[in-house]
């Protein structure tokens, strides 16, 4: 299995804000995912990142108001910009860490925008 | 995005019934099944998966039944706990572009 650390664990933000979501894999991997669960809600996939390229982002989401960066294989993260309520959701990290299609989960980064 | 329907939206077992989650996908590439559960304020963990060249699939209390022709698969609890009580994805994906799609979820509590 893989061990993905996520910070923070949880902000209180104000509207028009940003915040930086940190995620570190203890092993070396390909893709990381950013998915979002909004609040009593399923997963939704919000990108792809790939090491030393662009993410590719899932349909409704851009990179204007998602940046992900990807400088290394075992670190990505996830900036929410200009941050409003709608906002309010828990960010999960995923990573394929064997390459058999099985994702592993951070514990999520809680986000309430006040 | 939602291509994998789940029901029932919440479930309530006695401890020691059987609980049973249904998911229906539409995709017929998709070629791996897995069911996630969640606890408060935790991650997803993968709890079972299967493949389509299979029709059941069994780990413990926890079996995935599989409908190729029908596209739909299953989640069965046995003899279900009070620390079963949890949220259950099913999720599906075509293995090799880690496309994964989860299904809305199902709040099981399981009455002592």
């Amino acid at each position: 299995s893989a061990v993905i650390s996520q910070k923070p664990s949880r902000d209180i933000c104000q509207r028009g804000t940003s915040l930086t979501i940190q995620c570190q894999v203890d092993s070396q991997v390909t893709m990381m995912f950013w998915y979002r669960q909004q609040p009593g809600q399923s997963l939704t996939l919000i990108a792809t990142a790939n090491q030393g390229s662009e993410a590719t982002y899932e349909s409704g989401f851009v990179i204007d108001k998602f940046p992900i960066s990807r400088p290394n294989l075992t670190f990505s993260t996830l900036t929410v910009s200009n941050m409003s309520p709608e906002d309010s959701s828990i960010y999960l990290c995923s990573v394929d860490a064997r390459n058999t299609g099985e994702l592993f989960f951070g514990e999520g980064s809680r986000l309430t925008v006040l | 995005q939602q291509q994998v329907k789940q029901s029932p939206q919440s479930l309530i077992v006695q401890k020691g019934g059987i609980s049973i989650i249904n998911c229906a996908y539409e995709n017929t590439a998709f070629d791996y099944f897995p069911w996630y559960q969640q606890f408060p304020g935790k991650g997803p963990a993968l709890l079972i998966a299967i493949r389509p060249d299979v029709s059941e699939k069994k780990e413990g209390r926890f079996t995935i039944s599989f409908n190729k022709s029908a596209k739909q698969f299953s989640l069965h609890i046995m003899d279900s706990q009070p620390g079963d009580s949890a949220t259950y994805f099913c999720a599906a994906s075509i293995m090799n572009n880690n496309d994964m799609r989860f299904g809305a979820g199902t709040r099981l509590t399981v009455k002592p």
